[in-house]
């Protein structure tokens, strides 16, 4: 089965703090894809990065990076310098090579930024 | 343009009424879905379409009646809801994952529902 688990269920930091968000999965499957998603408090999920099991290669996106390590089961999510609108509810997500697109999603972190 | 829209923002239903939720996408996209979020919890799969038709329901009670009229639209339609049905219902859409590959999935803003 497969399965994703954020650990952090809320995480508060001032302002350009960093801060980093853990996932970790669960899955028998060797061909999967990891997913980022970020939900403010307007509701609306927004996409934020999809890697594939075959892609250790970290990534690099103005504030955020995401370090992808298969050894340990973990796809975890940096904000650097965090700002007031990181403000949200961010969601690790894994899906599988099934051609069926069923994301399983982890249960979420609240990441607070105050000024 | 990665925009899903979806229609009404809120709404507010009796027990017995009908509604129906609407959600369009225009990036080309061939599978969409409907994911129901209640507070503090991550989305629940609803149903999936694929090329206009149903791949996945997820063991949906059926006062919920999904319908993709065309690649665009899709529809959610509601009969006789409970209170418990109160949730945000998303939707989504994504390049088409028959080919075995997981695509990212953009979403919609939601609807806001509240049966009473």
């Amino acid at each position: 089965a497969q399965k994703v688990t954020q650990a952090q269920t809320e995480i508060s930091v001032v302002e350009k703090e960093d801060v980093t968000l853990d996932c970790v999965y669960e899955t028998r499957d060797t061909t999967y894809y990891l997913f980022w998603y970020k939900q403010p408090p307007s509701g609306e999920l927004v996409f934020l990065i999809r890697r594939n099991s075959f892609d250790e290669q970290n990534e690099i996106s103005g504030r955020y990076s995401w370090n992808f390590q298969k050894s340990t089961s973990s796809f975890n999510f940096t904000i650097t310098a965090s700002q007031v609108v990181d403000s949200a509810v961010y969601f690790c997500a894994l899906a599988m090579n099934t051609g069926f697109q069923k994301l399983v999603f982890g249960t979420g972190t609240r990441l607070l930024v105050s000024p | 343009d990665t925009e899903v829209t979806q229609t009404p923002k809120h709404l507010v239903m009796g027990m017995t009424n009908k509604k129906s939720l609407k959600c369009e996408q225009h990036m080309g996209h061939r599978a969409m879905y409907w994911y129901k979020q209640k507070a503090k919890k991550p989305p629940e799969l609803m149903f999936v379409y694929s090329y206009e038709k149903l791949s996945i329901n997820e063991s949906v009670p059926s006062r919920f009646s999904p319908e993709c009229p065309n690649s665009s639209l899709l529809n959610l339609h509601l009969h006789a809801l409970q209170p418990e049905d109160s949730a945000l219902y998303l939707c989504a859409s994504s390049q088409d994952p028959s080919g075995g590959a997981s695509y990212e999935q953009y979403f919609g803003p939601g609807t806001r529902l509240t049966v009473t």
